[in-house]
């Protein structure tokens, strides 16, 4: 029972540098969404897809980039690695309709140096 | 102003209190809410879905006033197991699922 599947678990990055988060999930959902969280705050929606081809900006967009070429794949890209983007990152999913369960990864950690 | 906003707290209550949490959210559109737990360090995880005529599982009963457009979670026989973070979430026709800053509770012997 995989689920939902983030990596890495944790990695420091270099200011400037690039990468790529990955996240799986093998339960068939449409929809599936990436957050962020600094510590002693909330999830804030980076981007979010409701299908395969399909992507939407969420409410802090800026800085990262998404694709979604499958419907179990949702990587996240970070292009130019900033400070402010040190903070805990968390994959999720759901079933088309709304009120459904919402799935999560266990989240990436990452610093950027 | 946040689309969904809570009191931060920290909420100090000593075990066997009675607790209670208020969420609001500024999308009447919202069409779906939830409470979630988040554990330090991990993530969050489905405590209740919050329906229009209340619910209750055990000792958590979630309300919800679209009137006013706030959703409650009350704890009732608080464990030292309940210290956590607790998330409300709204779902909207948009289908983007908007959490809340997060309600940070410590169960004290």
């Amino acid at each position: 029972n995989a689920g939902v599947t983030q990596t890495p678990k944790f990695r420091i990055l270099k200011i400037g540098q690039s990468m790529t988060l990955q996240c799986t999930q093998d339960m068939n959902h449409n929809y599936m969404y990436w957050y962020r969280q600094d510590p002693g705050m909330g999830l804030k929606l980076i981007y979010y897809s409701v299908g395969a081809g399909i992507t939407d900006k969420g409410e802090v967009p800026n800085g990262y980039n998404v694709s979604r070429s499958t419907t179990e794949d949702f990587p996240l890209r970070l292009e130019l690695a900033a400070p402010s983007q040190t903070s805990v990152y968390f994959c999720a999913s759901t079933e088309r309709r709304a009120g459904n369960t919402i799935y999560f990864g266990e989240g990436s950690w990452l610093t950027v140096v | 102003r946040k689309e969904v906003e809570q009191d931060p707290g920290p909420f100090n209550v000593p075990e066997g209190a009675t607790v209670a949490f208020n969420c609001t959210y500024s999308n009447s559109a919202s069409q779906s809410f939830f409470w979630y737990r988040q554990d330090c360090r991990k993530e969050p995880k489905l405590l209740m879905s919050v329906y229009s005529s209340g619910n209750e599982d055990g000792r958590f009963t979630a309300q919800l006033n679209r009137a006013s457009q706030y959703i409650s979670l009350l704890i009732r026989d608080s464990k030292l197991s309940d210290s956590a973070t607790y998330l409300c979430a709204t779902h909207n026709a948009g289908n983007m699922l908007t959490f809340g800053g997060g309600t940070r509770l410590m169960v004290k012997p």
